[in-house]
């Protein structure tokens, strides 16, 4: 399976900074996504990071808010913006490695704290 | 929508008692269906799986069975330790997408 790993483990932020989160996996994967998952909550998609393209959003969620990046088949960033303290949660990205669609492996997640 | 309703928690258990975390579904399709763990601290990992109806998913002494005539895939340990006192999510995908939906989760928590 894929190892995944994020930057940061942890942050502290003040409300209306911005924090960018790393996922980066160490094969070539064919699917990657971002969860949030808030306090004593199950895990939400945000959206779907596309490779070379726009980010595919799930209700809810709008790009101006969680822009993505996805530059290559094993990185991609999230970014946090106009931080409010309702964004405290851990974030975590996902991958679907291969022609094993129906099995996501999850990355350590980051979590986030706002002030 | 696909939905995964999960019974309410938390569960205190006693070690060596059996376990049973029911796990139901709505979903178009034929959905694959999965138990994740969440250790304390640590990150999701995959528990087991399974993709078709019948089909029994086991892992680590757990198993859970795919049934397709009552919607469910419950979960189940003979004999509990310490050691999977942890959070469960029942999940969902349906199609290639590949998106999971996942229940809210619940908690276990096994006493010496």
């Amino acid at each position: 399976s894929a190892v995944i790993s994020q930057k940061p483990s942890r942050d502290i932020c003040q409300r209306g900074t911005s924090l960018t989160i790393q996922c980066q996996v160490d094969s070539q994967v064919t699917m990657m996504f971002w969860y949030r998952q808030q306090p004593g909550q199950s895990l939400t998609l945000i959206a779907t990071a596309n490779q070379g393209s726009e980010a595919t959003y799930e209700s809810g969620f709008v790009i101006d808010k969680f822009p993505i990046s996805r530059p290559n088949l094993t990185f991609s960033t999230l970014t946090v913006s106009n931080l409010s303290p309702e964004d405290s949660s851990i974030y975590l990205c996902s991958v679907v490695q291969g022609s094993t669609y129906n099995e996501q492996f999850f990355g350590p997640g980051t979590r986030l704290t706002v002030l | 929508g696909d939905s995964v309703t999960q019974m309410e928690g938390p569960v205190t258990l006693s070690e060596e008692a059996f376990l049973t975390i029911n796990c139901t579904y709505t979903a178009t399709g034929y959905p694959s269906l999965f138990w994740y763990v969440q250790y304390p601290g640590e990150g999701l990992q995959l528990l087991l799986k399974a993709t078709k109806a019948d089909d029994k998913g086991s892992n680590k002494g757990f198993e859970a069975t795919y049934r397709k005539e009552t919607t469910s895939f419950h979960l189940e340990k003979g004999s509990v330790q310490v050691s999977d006192s942890a959070v469960y999510f029942c999940a969902l995908t349906t199609g290639a997408n590949s998106k999971l939906t996942f229940g809210k989760g619940i908690t276990l928590s096994v006493r010496p």
